[in-house]
């Protein structure tokens, strides 16, 4: 069973930084591409940031420069490092896996998401 | 960045309805669409993947169409589960990928 299980949110002043996880199982996790999606409270969903099996790293205009992407296949985990918060970042943060056969592609497997509120 | 449209913003429908929401793309995308349903606290499920592709285990009650700019998807018989938010997803242009901004579908 494919499971995706974030950790990492919680409260941080504005300009702080957070670093978020995900760990996987239940798949091979180094054959698939991985995303981040965030959701505002009663909003939307943004994609944040995504990193192909080669480590290739994609980003929106809103976050590229503060957040970072990355992967260890070794542990079966994604990471999400946040600089330079805003309260616009606050969110649940999802992890998501993408369907596997390369960009581009839709997300078929999704996290339960970890709250990061940016607030004084 | 590809804005995507959907219309409407929300719905009241009884059990047993069809429901059909709309999804625009702002140029054309192909058939790189998908769509998600959100239940409150939940994260959201892949349904429906290149248009019209059903993603494994989704009832079948659920389909999509469209290709270009214009999309729908449609629950031929809407059942109590179903009662959700549902999003639709470009994922043509990359990055970024967008998002509609969701379907409320309500209980009349």
């Amino acid at each position: 069973e494919v499971q995706l299980v974030e950790s990492g949110g919680g409260l941080v002043q504005p300009g702080g930084s957070l670093r978020l996880s995900c760990a996987a199982s239940g798949f091979t996790f180094s054959s698939y591409d991985m995303h981040w999606v965030r959701q505002a409270t009663g909003k939307g969903l943004e994609w944040v940031s995504a990193i192909g099996t080669a480590g290739d790293t994609y980003y929106p205009g809103s976050v590229k420069g503060r957040f970072t992407i990355s992967r260890e296949n070794a542990k079966n985990s994604l990471y999400l490092q946040m600089n330079s918060l805003r309260a616009g970042d606050t969110a649940v943060y999802y992890c998501a896996r993408g369907a596997n056969w390369g960009f581009p592609q839709p997300f078929d497997y999704w996290g339960q998401g970890t709250l990061v509120t940016v607030s004084s | 960045a590809i804005r995507m449209t959907q219309s409407p913003s929300s719905l009241s429908a009884s059990t047993g309805d069809r429901v059909t929401i709309t999804c625009r793309a702002s140029q054309g995308i192909s058939s790189y669409l998908a769509w998600y349903q959100q239940k409150p606290g939940k994260a959201p499920k892949l349904l429906i993947y290149a248009a019209s592709t059903l993603q494994s285990g989704v009832p079948s009650r659920f389909s999509g169409s469209g290709s270009g700019t214009d999309f729908t998807l449609t629950i031929s018989c809407l059942q109590s589960e179903d009662f959700a938010t549902y999003y639709c997803q470009q994922y043509y242009s990359y990055p970024p990928s967008t998002f509609g901004q969701g379907t409320k579908v309500e209980i009349k």
